[in-house]
């Protein structure tokens, strides 16, 4: 069966760090990823999506960066954090002609 | 524009009690719709999907939703809640014909309180 991995659960980084979450498909080859990002607990804003290696699109120019160095692996990065950045990051995976999408059990990212 | 609201930022319902929460959408064509639960500090569980066909679609946890075409609605029911339904319910479309994009647009959520 398939399973998604993010990690870590939790993070605090001062501002100015760099940051790196990591998000790993098992069970299933050539997924969908997307990186998203929950703020205050509700609505969800999606960052980056990649239909494939080295193939990111950005929904919304910010702070942040993706990449996809292998096929299941697709991992959130920023050079310099602002405090604007905290928030909770979820990873997601779906089929390429799937329909629903299954996310990781997220990232809750404090910068302070 | 492709939009999705869910009108209730929350919804309370005693144990026991049957439960609804709201969606409507604007998507051209026949959309795919979605619904997904969050615990508290936990990534978001799918719940159902509406692809075609009968519009009473049964999901997990007892959960159903029926999808309404005319009205463009999207509700989520089930008929008898319990405490530990209480969570975050995000309802989400996708239109099938937008190209290889294809994302799913998301509702805001809705913070579902089942009281004992």
């Amino acid at each position: 069966s398939q399973t998604i991995h993010q990690w870590p659960a939790t993070l605090v980084q001062p501002v100015g760090s760099p940051l790196s979450l990591e998000c790993t498909v098992e069970g299933t080859s050539n997924p969908n990823l997307y990186w998203y990002r929950q703020a205050a607990g509700r609505g969800l804003q999606l960052l980056f999506y990649s239909v494939g290696i080295g193939q990111i699109s950005s929904e919304v120019p910010q702070n942040l960066s993706a990449s996809r160095p292998q096929d299941r692996q697709f991992i959130l990065s920023s050079k310099k954090l602002l405090l604007s950045d905290s928030g909770f990051y979820l990873c997601a995976w779906k089929t390429g002609g799937g329909t629903e999408a299954f996310f990781g059990q997220g990232t809750r990212l404090t910068v302070v | 524009a492709q939009s999705v609201a869910q009108p209730e930022d929350q919804v309370n319902v005693a144990e026991g009690n049957p439960l609804t929460v709201k969606c409507t959408y604007s998507v051209s064509g026949n959309p795919y719709l979605f619904w997904y639960v969050q615990y508290p500090n936990r990534g978001l569980q799918f719940l159902l999907k509406y692809i075609t066909g009968d519009n009473l679609v049964k999901g997990s946890y007892g959960f159903e939703a029926e999808f309404n075409k005319s009205q463009t609605s999207f509700h989520l029911k089930k008929p008898s809640a319990l405490v530990s339904d209480s969570a975050l319910y995000f309802c989400a479309v996708r239109d099938p014909n937008a190209g290889n994009n294809r994302k799913l647009i998301w509702g805001l959520g809705t913070s579902l309180a089942v009281n004992p």
